[in-house]
């Protein structure tokens, strides 16, 4: 399979701990992004790197929120000590290239349930 | 702020009945527009992308166009089928300085197509 790979799938935590989730995007794409959906919303922008760089935060993504793609690779989402209000869908996408035309393929996201 | 607006919020409609789905946005000033079609739990999966220039796409039974001047695009699905049940997504690239704005979603349309 060639498309983008999210590991896990589904993720169940207590509040107070630590998850990480991870994304494997298609190969070659210099674009990776991670984006949050809830229930009946669409998804939205957390942050975004191009090959290794975090070139864009969204102001949804606290101090709580951490975000790595070493060498421009995979990349990582860590949230520490999490909150009920974290339980979401948590998409990565990748791209080749930027706008005009840039065209995002997204992977099958992690839902993560904080009880 | 870009804000993202997708009417109704959910449709049923019986097999094999063509139907439009709308999408409208606040601020003309974007590079493309993409329709998403996304299943319960599941990823997204890119249907179709215009560009600030074009006024359609198409793709098989699917299309799609913009009208940039009026903040306006809709989706077409001719002949419906069972399969085609989803939610579908409208998103915009907001155009800035920066050239690096994410992609602003809207809440999506549920469809359910009955056999």
């Amino acid at each position: 399979d060639t498309g983008v790979s999210q590991n896990p799938r589904h993720k169940i935590t207590k509040r107070g701990q630590n998850v990480t989730f991870r994304c494997d995007p298609i190969s070659e794409h210099n674009r990776l992004y991670w984006y949050r959906q809830t229930l009946g919303q669409g998804p939205e922008f957390l942050t975004y790197f191009q090959n290794e760089a975090q070139l864009e935060k969204s102001r949804l993504l606290s101090d709580r929120f951490s975000a790595e793609r070493p060498k421009g690779s995979f990349s990582t989402l860590e949230i520490q000590r999490t909150e009920q209000g974290d339980s979401a869908m948590y998409l990565c996408a990748s791209s080749l290239g930027g706008v005009p035309n840039e065209k995002l393929f997204f992977g099958s996201g992690t839902q993560l349930s904080v009880l | 702020k870009q804000e993202v607006t997708q009417i109704p919020a959910a449709l049923s409609v019986p097999e094999g009945e063509n139907l439009v789905l709308n999408c409208s946005f606040t601020d003309s000033a974007i590079y493309n527009l993409q329709w998403f079609r996304q299943d319960p739990g599941k990823g997204l999966t890119s249907l179709l992308l215009i560009q600030s220039s074009q006024r359609e796409q198409t793709s098989g039974r699917l299309n799609a166009s913009l009208d940039k001047s009026s903040g306006r695009s809709t989706l077409y699905i001719a002949a419906s089928q069972p399969g085609d049940s989803a939610t579908y997504l409208c998103a915009v690239r907001p155009k800035s300085y920066s050239g690096n704005t994410p992609l602003v979603f809207g809440k999506g349309t549920r469809l359910s197509v009955i056999a």
